[in-house]
């Protein structure tokens, strides 16, 4: 009930291509989705988050497509390019804020010059 | 978006020492943070997490007494490893909630951990 599947496991994608990441998730009191950017040595970065009351979000070239009853969200990166290349996670959580979230695996993203 | 620090960014101990890591919420404030370890090519996994003015809730298999963890102020949380042996190197990550136009989780640098 606590897993959150994410899928590939590695990407590479040429230059100006779109990558796309999956997620889904089994709790289905989760109502918080966050997607995390990690570089090398670093801590992750929140890149964009989503509840459930919308389908869709949209920022610059990120975009989360969120499909509730499936429980399963994505993350489009649109236009793709060498300095995406990082580790991506998606998480679910709730919205109260002392509630932990649960991160998946991740995925490898390398992006072709 | 919030900022939380933490420092050292990096420590090299010796097996059998403490090692002490800070955590801070830079323009909030933290009732709640969170502990994670990330061993290299995994992803994060949850230690505990750090309550303000009360015992840290650990996740199952962490042992309590190896990671201790303070969090006595509502910016400042940290996280002691108890006599350090080489397989408690790791990538330490901490994060807090933060306010924005959704209430988002923030998560600091790392602390890269090396036990010799």
């Amino acid at each position: 009930q606590q897993q959150v599947k994410q899928s590939p496991q590695s990407l590479i994608v040429q230059k100006g291509g779109i990558s796309i990441i999956n997620c889904a998730y089994e709790n289905t009191a989760f109502d918080y989705f966050p997607w995390y950017q990690q570089f090398p040595g670093k801590g992750p970065a929140l890149l964009i988050a989503i509840r459930p009351d919308v389908s869709e979000k949209k920022e610059g070239r990120f975009t989360i497509s969120f499909n509730k009853s499936a429980k399963q969200f994505s993350l489009h990166i649109m236009d793709s390019q060498p300095g995406d290349s990082a580790t991506y996670f998606c998480a679910a959580g709730s919205k109260n804020r002392d509630d932990k979230i649960i991160f998946g695996k991740g995925t490898r993203l390398h992006i072709l010059p | 978006g919030a900022v939380v620090s933490q420092h050292p960014s990096r420590v090299i101990c010796k097996s059998g020492t403490s090692v002490k890591i800070e955590c801070r919420s830079l323009d909030f404030q933290a009732t709640t943070m969170f502990w994670y370890r990330q061993f290299p090519k995994q992803s994060l996994m949850l230690m505990a997490t750090s309550n303000e003015g009360s015992k840290a809730t650990y996740e199952q298999g962490v042992e309590k007494d190896k990671f201790l963890i303070n969090h006595a102020s509502l910016t400042l949380s940290t996280l002691t490893v108890t006599s350090a042996h080489p397989e408690d190197s790791s990538f330490y990550i901490c994060s807090a909630w933060g306010f924005s136009s959704y209430n988002e989780q923030f998560f600091g640098p790392g602390t890269r951990l090396t036990v010799l």
